[in-house]
């Protein structure tokens, strides 16, 4: 089976720092993502993870560690427009994907 | 641009009726799911295609059926629409390699 977590909600401030954590106990793994999703629209892609360490996309890093069962988003120099909810995903067997509950962020100014 | 579009963005039926909800993509993606997403829940797995007409049962199947006849077209049907049945249903592609899902806008179902 295939259990995931992560924090419900997390607040933090305009400018600031924030890391999200994702925990899971999955029967098969062939990579994680994390997805955005803003208030009443689709998930949106934010990265992807296969290999332990970290990936860089501009203020958006995300780490991995397999033996862990652990990955992280981190998000950097937060913007308003970062609030939002953010799902940590685990990629499974045959390419389908298990999601956390999502973690809703809300920055404050 | 990559895109997945979903029929109807918000439908409201009785408890009974049939359901159609459809989804296309234009990315020629191998793969093709519907989700549930309900507060507090997540996106949870109802059904999956990697093929023409091959499907796959995800988490919560029951009470749901789907049709994959054309490579860009996967159909979620509800045979009897019930109360619990409420929800916005979110399709999804993906290539087979990837993984990384492209979503709808999705469909907000209400079931009276």
């Amino acid at each position: 089976g295939q259990n995931i977590d992560q924090p419900t909600e997390m607040t933090a401030t305009e400018g600031a720092i924030v890391q999200i954590n994702c925990t899971y106990q999955t029967s098969g793994f062939n990579g994680l993502f994390w997805y955005q999703q803003h208030a009443g629209e689709a998930p949106t892609f934010l990265s992807y993870n296969v290999l332990d360490g970290l990936e860089e996309k501009g203020r958006f890093s995300s780490f991995l560690s397999r033996s862990k069962g652990y990955s992280y988003l981190l998000l950097k120099e937060l913007q308003m427009k970062d609030s939002a909810s953010y799902l940590c995903a685990v990629k499974g067997n045959a390419g389908k994907s298990t999601f956390g509950d999502g973690t809703t962020l809300t920055v404050k100014p | 641009d990559v895109k997945v579009t979903q029929s109807s963005r918000y439908l409201v039926k009785r408890t009974g009726e049939k359901v159609f909800l459809e989804c296309v993509q234009d990315m020629d993606h191998e793969n093709m799911f519907w989700y549930r997403q309900d507060p507090g829940l997540g996106l949870r797995l109802i059904y999956f295609s990697y093929d023409v007409k091959m499907k796959e049962k995800g988490d919560i199947p029951e009470g749901y059926s789907v049709s994959r006849e054309k490579k860009e077209r996967f159909s979620l049907i509800l045979e009897s629409a019930s109360t619990n049945q409420t929800s916005m249903y979110l399709c999804a592609s993906s290539l087979l390699a990837s993984g990384e899902l492209f979503f709808g806008e999705g469909s907000r179902l209400t079931v009276l």
